[in-house]
């Protein structure tokens, strides 16, 4: 059962457009969705975070919506670049219980930035 | 950098062995975290220690354990190990153990059971 779900495995852009990446989830109880960027042999890399009580989240070229009615998030990179070409992830985490920051990734989605 | 460190880097082994993967989280992080990615798939969370004491466990199997150490590393044992064990390995790490403290991954151990 994949309670986060990133259908799109790959997506191209041209430089300067903007890039957006999708999620969904179908964990109620999720309440805390984060993204990742991954490089070729490096770990992920933390990029934005959303929390429910918040519908949009921004942080320079990146931004992140959540629509909590369609369990649906997306991140925005505006514009693209080059540089951005890599392997996106989203993750959410459920703040109750004992789940202490336990992630559930998505599968990931690959990001090509074309010159 | 993320500051985290994971030994080794690669490690290819058969059937039937058992390895530890070493993690040195950042300095000053008291959490760690192991996930493991097999081929096309996200990172399923494995475990949770908090300065030396488990958390949250998450699918992981019972051939598997690890451990905190008062210098705060950890450790991931896997034993009996099958071809489907194959995987990417990370660990990560954090200030806290709360939800809303982003996680610094390192850059992975490679496992490959023959």
């Amino acid at each position: 059962d994949q309670q986060v779900k990133q259908n799109s495995p790959s997506l191209s852009v041209q430089e300067g457009r903007i890039s957006i990446l999708n999620c969904d989830y179908t964990n109620s109880m999720f309440d805390y969705f984060l993204w990742y960027k991954k490089y070729p042999a490096e770990g992920p890399t933390f990029l934005i975070s959303i929390s429910s009580i918040k519908d949009k989240n921004e942080d320079g070229r990146f931004t992140v919506f959540l629509n909590k009615s369609a369990k649906h998030l997306s991140l925005h990179i505006v514009p693209s670049q080059p540089g951005d070409s890599a392997v996106y992830f989203c993750a959410a985490s459920d703040s109750g219980g004992t789940s202490y920051g336990k992630l559930t990734f998505g599968q990931g989605t690959i990001l090509t930035v074309h010159p | 950098d993320s500051g985290v460190t994971q030994t080794p880097k690669h490690l290819i082994t058969a059937t039937g062995q058992r390895v530890t993967l070493r993690c040195s989280p950042r300095s000053g992080d008291l959490s760690v975290y192991w996930y493991q990615q097999s081929l096309d798939q996200g990172l399923q969370f494995l475990i949770h220690y908090y300065n030396g004491e488990e958390r949250a466990k998450g699918n992981i199997l019972e051939r598997f354990s690890a451990q905190q150490f008062p210098d705060l590393h950890s450790e991931l044992n896997l034993s009996s190990l099958e071809l489907g064990d194959s995987a990417l390995y990370f660990c990560a790490s954090s200030v806290r153990a709360g939800f809303n403290s982003p996680l610094h991954f390192g850059n992975g151990t490679r496992l490959t059971v023959t």
